[in-house]
């Protein structure tokens, strides 16, 4: 079946670091990938999704890139805000399980000033 | 961009009672709305996915009785906790997809939390 796993949190980084969280993925099908964004007491916020190979989503400063040789779509940001402290959700959806989608664990970023 | 509300966004209830959390997506029609519990620092966990005028569909493990969905608008759907008990306790997150394909997108509610006393 599919899965989704991401690199092990929590991640904690100093205001104006660079962020990566890795997420590979296995699928039957032809995924497309999303990155969700969860901040406290709140429910998920999409930040970028990519539908097909080499397609890079981007939002807000992230991008991620869909790499069909690796299996993965990791995130990166190029400096981060304190303000982007937040559970990081990889997830993906793929026709071939009813296009539902199926998430990673979450990452939790914190930033410090 | 496409929004989702959910109703309450926290509820407090006495073990036993039923308690109904509402979705609506609020500029869209969805022909699929979602329904997850998410429990502390977890994922989130599909409960049941659900299509406007027709049954839910309930993952496994998941009480259809317990967990009653209702679809009945391509902008609400309804979740009722029946009978709920201290177990049932949880982050409850819905979600309404408009397209019926893997390229499109859910938009998530904000959740409600319930405590069952």
């Amino acid at each position: 079946g599919d899965s989704v796993t991401q690199m092990e949190g929590p991640v904690t980084l100093s205001e104006e670091a660079c962020l990566t969280i890795n997420c590979t993925y296995t699928a039957t099908g032809y995924p497309s990938l999303f990155w969700y964004v969860q901040y406290p007491g709140e429910g998920l916020q999409l930040l970028l999704k990519a539908t097909k190979a080499d397609d890079k989503g981007s939002n807000k400063g992230f991008e991620a890139t869909y790499r069909k040789e690796t299996t993965s779509f990791h995130l990166e940001k190029g400096s981060v805000q304190v303000s982007d402290s937040a559970v990081y959700f990889c997830a993906l959806s793929d026709s071939t399980s009813g296009s539902r989608l199926t998430f990673g664990e979450g990452t939790q970023l914190t930033v410090n000033p | 961009g496409a929004v989702v509300s959910q109703h309450p966004s926290w509820v407090i209830c006495k073990s036993g009672t039923s308690v109904k959390i509402e979705c609506r997506s609020l500029d869209f029609q969805a022909t699929t709305m979602f329904w997850y519990r998410q429990f502390p620092k977890q994922s989130l966990m599909l409960m049941a996915t659900s299509n406007e005028g027709s049954k839910a569909t309930y993952e496994q493990g998941v009480e259809k009785d317990k967990f009653l969905i209702n679809h009945a608008s391509l902008t609400l759907s309804t979740l009722t906790v029946t009978s709920a008990h201290p177990e049932d306790s949880s982050f409850y997150i819905c979600s309404a997809r408009e397209g019926g394909g893997p390229t499109d997108t859910q938009y998530f509610g904000p959740g409600t939390r319930l405590t069952v006393l």
